[in-house]
């Protein structure tokens, strides 16, 4: 079956780090670029940035620049999203999703991230 | 940077009605807009790719059409699963990135 599974809910202190999981399975992992977009409540899609399973490169929304890392693990076909230095407003569902020439076909379920003191 | 507006921001139908919602960008993408449809609680569904190519599974009611800076999806009879939130998004070369207009929300009338 083809899917991105995600890890589960955070919580998290204002100031810490939190690293999301997003494993692929049904396909080859390194074929097609894994990209992170959020979403508050009540609010819109904010695309975060991407990576290249199989070179490791990434490229970051400049909104995000500075505080966000994308790495993967091949071994076991999962990507992670690193945020640092959280603040309230980064309180949200954060999705992995599969791009593929410039729309995004398959997506992750979401992990909410909760920030608060 | 390319902004996506979208409008209306809710439309209000009854099933069985035409719905048309509109995406425009603030400079040409060409043909290279996607729309995808979530419902609360789950992720976002991709409908359309390029302007007018149907997702895989995606019902014949649901079409695209345009290019440039000017999109749509329409929608041509309302079933009740389709009520829900559509974002329109659009790839970019320079910077290099991906762009979510604001969405439409389309509820029951």
């Amino acid at each position: 079956q083809v899917q991105l599974v995600q890890s589960g809910a955070e919580v998290k202190k204002p100031g810490a780090s939190v690293k999301v999981s997003c494993k692929a399975s049904g396909y080859t992992f390194t074929s097609y670029d894994i990209n992170w977009v959020r979403q508050a409540t009540g609010q819109g899609l904010e695309w975060m940035g991407w990576m290249n399973p199989n070179s490791g490169n990434t490229g970051y929304a400049q909104k995000f620049q500075g505080r966000v890392t994308m790495t993967r693990n091949t071994s076991i076909s999962t990507a992670y999203m690193e945020l640092s230095s959280l603040r309230s407003e980064d309180t949200a569902v954060y999705y992995c999703a599969r791009a593929r020439i410039g729309y995004f076909d398959l997506w992750g379920r979401g992990t909410l991230v909760t920030v608060s003191s | 940077e390319i902004v996506l507006t979208q409008s209306p921001a809710t439309l209000s139908l009854s099933p069985g009605e035409r719905a048309t919602l509109s995406c425009r960008a603030s400079q040409s993408v060409s043909s290279y807009l996607a729309w995808y449809q979530q419902k609360p609680g789950q992720a976002p569904r991709l409908l359309i790719y390029d302007a007018s190519n149907r997702a895989t599974g995606i019902p014949a009611r649901f079409s695209g059409s345009g290019s440039g800076t000017d999109f749509t999806l329409t929608i041509s009879s309302l079933e009740p699963e389709d009520f829900a939130v559509y974002y329109c998004q659009q790839r970019s070369n320079w910077p290099p990135g991906y762009t979510f207009g604001p969405g439409t929300k389309v509820d029951i009338k």
